[in-house]
Parts: structure tokens; C-alpha cells; sequence
């Protein structure tokens, strides 16, 4: 399969605590992205981060990302109820308009 | 601007009929895509059009067909469903020259039994 793996599967925190989940990827990349979904909805981008940066924000949401061992890591601070839902990372192979998604991490934030 | 619709929302098949999931965009895209989910799966890519009058097979072509009818317009054909092909169908537009973001409809929902 040429789907990335996200850890954990699952997560489940407390209102206010930062939310952490990591995605590794097998291919060369142009960039990658992390998605959120809510249930029984469509997915909805959230920020891209090139193969040639190594850090971006915006907002509460930080990802970094390390080419070299070919991973990615999504932290939202100071969660809210409403950030429940599942979150995928994507990337698009170089020299291609493919994207391959994560298999993704399910995040509940409890009140 | 409604983005990117997909119609119908919801469909029951029996095993070897056959139907069209619709998939119209207005937001001028170049590239449009049809995503299956299954269930603690991500989303697997099965066809993908990078312009109008272009398809190419993604990660799970078999068992499906489609159409890039237009620059707005691109459909998912299931010649002859199998209850593998029980689903969720999320169709999606970008412009990858640019910016690379993806837009996403609603998704199909779909049951072959």
C-alpha cells in the first residue's frame, strides 16, 4: 500500500491540553498537508507545509516536518471540544498530482 | 459558490447493477479526483484528472471508469458493483500548480449488497 501511517489511531484529551499526532510517508514529496474531517463530512484542508520548510504555524495548529526520516507531526494547543474529529496528513509525490492519504488519527476532546 | 457537489448523497445497489456518482466543481479547477474511505482507512485515490480532457488511474482503478465531462464536471462509473465497492466516495478539486490545496465534497455514500 502506498498509504502513510499516522500514530496514535487514537487519542482522547482534556479541553486546554495540546493534541499531538504524527505521520510518516514512503516517497519523495512536494509538500504535505493535514486535513480534518468531521464525522460523516468531507475533509477540509488545514495547512500545507513545503519539502523544503521544516516548521509552520498558523493559528493553534504547528506541524513540522523532517524529510529525512520522512515523517510530519501535527500539534494544536489549548484544544477545544470543537477540534473533535479525525485528522490526515496527505502528500503529493514529487513530479505527480497524486495525493496519498494517512490512515489517521482520531481526536476526541473531552469538556 | 457551493464549492464542489456530489450527487446522490445516499444509494443502495445489488451486486452487478450499475450507476454514476456526479461530481461537478465551480471554483475553476484544473485537477479533480474520486477518493473511496473505508472504515479506520484514509482516503485510497482510484481515479484522478489533472486537466480537463485527461484521466489517469490512482491507487484502486479496478472496478471503476469516469469521465472528465468538462472543466467542471467529473463522474465515477461502477460498471458492475460488487459488494467491495460498499463505500464512502469523496470526490475532490484543486489547482496543484498553485497552491495545492484540496476541496471536498459531502461524499456518496454507498452499499452494495
Amino acid at each position: 500500500s502506498q498509504q502513510g501511517e499516522e500514530d496514535p489511531q487514537a487519542l482522547s484529551i482534556q479541553e486546554g491540553e495540546n493534541a499531538t499526532m504524527n505521520c510518516s510517508y514512503k516517497t519523495s514529496i512536494n509538500n504535505l498537508q493535514w486535513y480534518r474531517q468531521n464525522s460523516g463530512r468531507g475533509l477540509v484542508h488545514l495547512i500545507l507545509i513545503r519539502s523544503n520548510e521544516r516548521e509552520k504555524h498558523s493559528g493553534r495548529l504547528r506541524v513540522t516536518l523532517d524529510t529525512s526520516k520522512k515523517s510530519s507531526s501535527l500539534l494544536i494547543t489549548a484544544s477545544r471540544a470543537a477540534d473533535t474529529a479525525s485528522y490526515f496528513c496527505a502528500t503529493v509525490r514529487s513530479g505527480t498530482y497524486k495525493y496519498i492519504f494517512g490512515t489517521g488519527t482520531r481526536l476526541k476532546v473531552l469538556a | 459558490n457551493a464549492g464542489v457537489t456530489q450527487t446522490p448523497k445516499f444509494q443502495v445497489l445489488k451486486t452487478g447493477q450499475s450507476m454514476t456518482l456526479q461530481c461537478a466543481q465551480d471554483m475553476n479547477h484544473n485537477s479533480m479526483y474520486w477518493y473511496r474511505q473505508d472504515p479506520g482507512m484514509g482516503l485510497r485515490l482510484i481515479y484522478y484528472s489533472a486537466s480537463e480532457g485527461t484521466t489517469d488511474k490512482g491507487e484502486v482503478p479496478n472496478g471503476y471508469n469516469v469521465s472528465r465531462l468538462n472543466k467542471r464536471e467529473f463522474s465515477l462509473r461502477l460498471e458492475s458493483a460488487a459488494p467491495s465497492q460498499t463505500s464512502v466516495y469523496f470526490c475532490a478539486s484543486s489547482v496543484p500548480e498553485s497552491s495545492y490545496e484540496q476541496y471536498f465534497g459531502p461524499g456518496t455514500r454507498l452499499t452494495v449488497t
